[in-house]
């Protein structure tokens, strides 16, 4: 597709629920990432792939978090037993190549509410 | 560990004016820094990367310039337009080239006409 495409773009969920976030990345892009952008913060990174494994996963925040890569395109981020400190805008970026030079392009994001 | 700082957090402006926003980093070892910008609601926009043996570049009416040794990046707007309003943020890698990059809170910006 021409962009980052992120489904759902919202989703509210109860505590203790599991959610699928699922990010399309631009065709061709070997680099994807995700973050997590709380209200009035900057985004923080949560982990990055190159091809289909993660090469960087040291800012998912605790074993709830996985993320998946399985065919090197489509990542799937998955939260298990939601919290609503998980309550956030979950970001997803992908790049041709990793190291920046071509630019990021992230999606729209997911607007996650755990109630 | 990385920290970005963005000063100020917001800035409100009139239509025409020329404005600088303000970014500073912990440790100077990085590869790049980059700026972005983000509308209410959307995700992120790539506005430049500066190479950390660059000094500055330009797209427009933006140019960006790097000081390593001081930590320091500065976005300067150029007659900012209402179209402008948006928030900046600049990022850095956790140290060297790493993928993961650190982000500053950002400077919400509002043009008025």
């Amino acid at each position: 597709g021409a962009g980052v495409s992120q489904t759902p773009s919202n989703k509210v969920t109860e505590k203790g629920k599991y959610v699928e976030l699922r990010c399309d990345p631009i065709s061709g892009h070997t680099a994807l990432y995700w973050y997590r952008q709380s209200l009035g913060q900057g985004p923080e990174f949560l982990i990055y792939f190159q091809g289909t494994g993660a090469a960087d996963d040291s800012g998912l925040p605790n074993d709830r978090f996985f993320a998946v890569r399985p065919e090197g395109s489509v990542s799937t981020l998955k939260i298990q037993r939601t919290e609503r400190g998980d309550s956030a805008v979950y970001l997803c970026a992908s790049s041709l190549v990793p190291g920046g030079n071509y630019g990021y392009t992230f999606g729209s994001g997911t607007r996650l509410t755990v109630v | 560990k990385q920290e970005v700082t963005q000063i100020p957090a917001a800035l409100s402006v009139p239509e025409g004016e020329n404005l600088v926003l303000n970014c500073s980093f912990t440790d100077s070892a990085i590869y790049n820094l980059q700026w972005f910008r983000q509308d209410p609601g959307k995700g992120l926009t790539s506005l430049l990367l500066i190479q950390s043996s660059q000094r500055e570049q330009t797209s427009g009416r933006l140019n960006a310039s790097l000081d390593k040794s001081s930590g320091r990046s500065t976005l300067y707007i150029a007659a900012s337009q209402p179209g402008d309003s948006a928030t900046y943020l600049c990022a850095v890698p956790s140290q060297g080239g790493s993928e993961k990059l650190v982000f500053g809170k950002g400077t919400k910006l509002t043009v008025n006409p």
